[in-house]
């Protein structure tokens, strides 16, 4: 089945670096990346799309020139925090459907980000 | 606006102890709702997906059904290692995103 690999799992990076993520996938071509964050005991929430060759799409409140996505080919979409801050740790997970109408959403592993 | 609501958000069963978890939805237009498995760290699994009221799916101790407001999962008789969260989550019918609930936190001691 199809598979999605996100490296790294975890990442500890100082205040005010910044840190980026892979998502790859690995049997198909993923033309839409969806990128969610995930605090403690809470839901995913949907930070932002992405498109392969197009501009992503965030959602509200979340800061585009803080969130850089990238999905330059169809089968890579990274996401880099800049300038991070304590408050931006979290667990960043993303995700995309397998081909099809009706496909499970695929997730990556996630990463743990800790930013001290 | 969609929304997932998902309850209990803890449930502690013993061993071999059935239960079942609530999964309430309003979504405008329902493509696909949407359980996954998730432990500490790692990112969801896939369990099941269902597409429309009636509907029912199984795998080893896990049923889940669906109705047009919400869906459960049943566990039959679980075991320690089905200790998770279980995360609802639903698809309209734009086919975008997943909206996910905040998931119920399953223990089950032996």
């Amino acid at each position: 089945g199809a598979v999605v690999s996100q490296h790294p799992s975890r990442v500890i990076c100082k205040s005010g670096t910044s840190v980026k993520i892979e998502c790859r996938s690995l049997d198909f071509q993923a033309t839409t990346m969806f990128w969610y964050r995930q605090f403690p005991k809470q839901s995913l929430m949907l930070m932002a799309t992405s498109n392969e060759g197009s501009k992503a799409t965030y959602e509200q409140g979340v800061e585009k020139d803080k969130f850089l996505i990238n999905h330059a080919s169809l089968t890579l979409s990274t996401l880099t925090v800049t300038s991070a801050h304590p408050e931006d740790s979290s667990f960043y997970i993303c995700s995309t459907f397998g081909a099809g109408l009706n496909t499970e959403a695929f997730f990556g592993q996630g990463t743990r980000l800790t930013v001290v | 606006e969609d929304q997932v609501t998902q309850s209990p958000e803890a449930l502690r069963l013993q061993e071999g102890e059935s239960s079942s978890l609530n999964c309430s939805y309003t979504v405008s237009g329902l493509r696909g709702l949407f359980w996954y498995r998730q432990d500490p760290g790692k990112g969801p699994e896939f369990l099941f997906t269902l597409y429309s009221a009636g509907e029912e799916k199984e795998k080893e101790r896990l049923k889940a059904t669906l109705t047009k407001k919400e869906s459960f999962l049943h566990i039959t008789a679980p075991k320690p290692e089905d200790s998770a969260t279980y995360l609802c989550a639903v698809q309209n019918q734009a086919g975008t995103a997943l909206i996910f609930g905040k998931g119920t936190t399953l223990s089950v001691s032996s």
